[in-house]
């Protein structure tokens, strides 16, 4: 089985640039999570989405934060404009319907804004 | 609220070396789960095991056991004979609560092992 998919790996852009990243959870995971990992605050959640819905974004820091979720296959995360103080790891995570299950996590984006 | 404490930031142990990664959690409710992950240099987060907080039987995989008490609230990790390749970071993470999805992690403990 695949595991979760992001893209892309790396992503290296300029302040003020959109920055749009990519996850595809395991098949059959009905839950999704963004987190973004920085040695300042560790691993932060940004958003949960439960069978597509938007269920929790407040971990989403401003407003040039945006995520969708159009199917159950794939998810965006869009950073517009994107600023030097974005540069982390992001991470897409899915899970199986039980609230108790363990999530399983993408490879990272490593984002650095110029 | 839930919290995960990891007091030790970095630990080096000479191969072959036992080696403990210390987890304290706090919550409120009765029933939470428990979680560890190893974050290797490459830098993905892999699962390691989950735990409930009704099952207080220690677990053992190969040279990974963990050790879970209610009475201190810990669930500590230990590695047996580590290896080179035992080198991460590892995150214990919580979750708790009927129907959470809230998981919080700790700020994680970067093993070193030294050939």
């Amino acid at each position: 089985d695949a595991g979760v998919i992001q893209s892309p790996r790396h992503e290296v852009t300029e302040m003020g640039q959109e920055v749009t990243l990519r996850c595809k959870p395991i098949s059959g995971h009905n839950s999704l999570f963004w987190y973004r990992q920085t040695m300042m605050r560790g691993l932060e959640l940004l958003i949960y989405f439960n069978n597509n819905v938007p269920i929790d974004d407040s971990g989403m820091p401003e407003d040039r934060f945006s995520a969708k979720m159009p199917n159950a296959s794939f998810s965006t995360l869009k950073i517009q404009p994107s600023e030097p103080r974005d540069s982390a790891v992001y991470f897409c995570a899915s899970r199986k319907e039980e609230s108790y299950n363990e999530q399983f996590f993408g490879p990272g984006t490593r984002l650095t804004v110029l | 609220a839930q919290k995960v404490t990891q007091a030790q930031t970095e630990i080096s142990v000479v191969e072959k070396e036992d080696v403990t990664l210390d987890c304290v959690y706090e919550t409120r409710d009765t029933t939470y789960y428990l979680f560890w992950y190893k974050q290797p240099p490459s830098g993905e987060l892999v699962f390691l095991i989950r735990r409930n907080s009704f099952d207080e039987q220690n677990e053992i995989s190969g040279r990974y056991s963990w050790n879970f008490q209610k009475s201190t609230s810990s669930f500590n990790f230990t590695i047996t004979a580590s290896q080179v390749v035992d080198s991460a970071v590892y995150f214990c993470g919580i979750y708790s609560g009927a129907g959470s999805y809230q998981l919080t992690f700790g700020k994680g403990t970067k093993l070193s092992v030294i050939p």
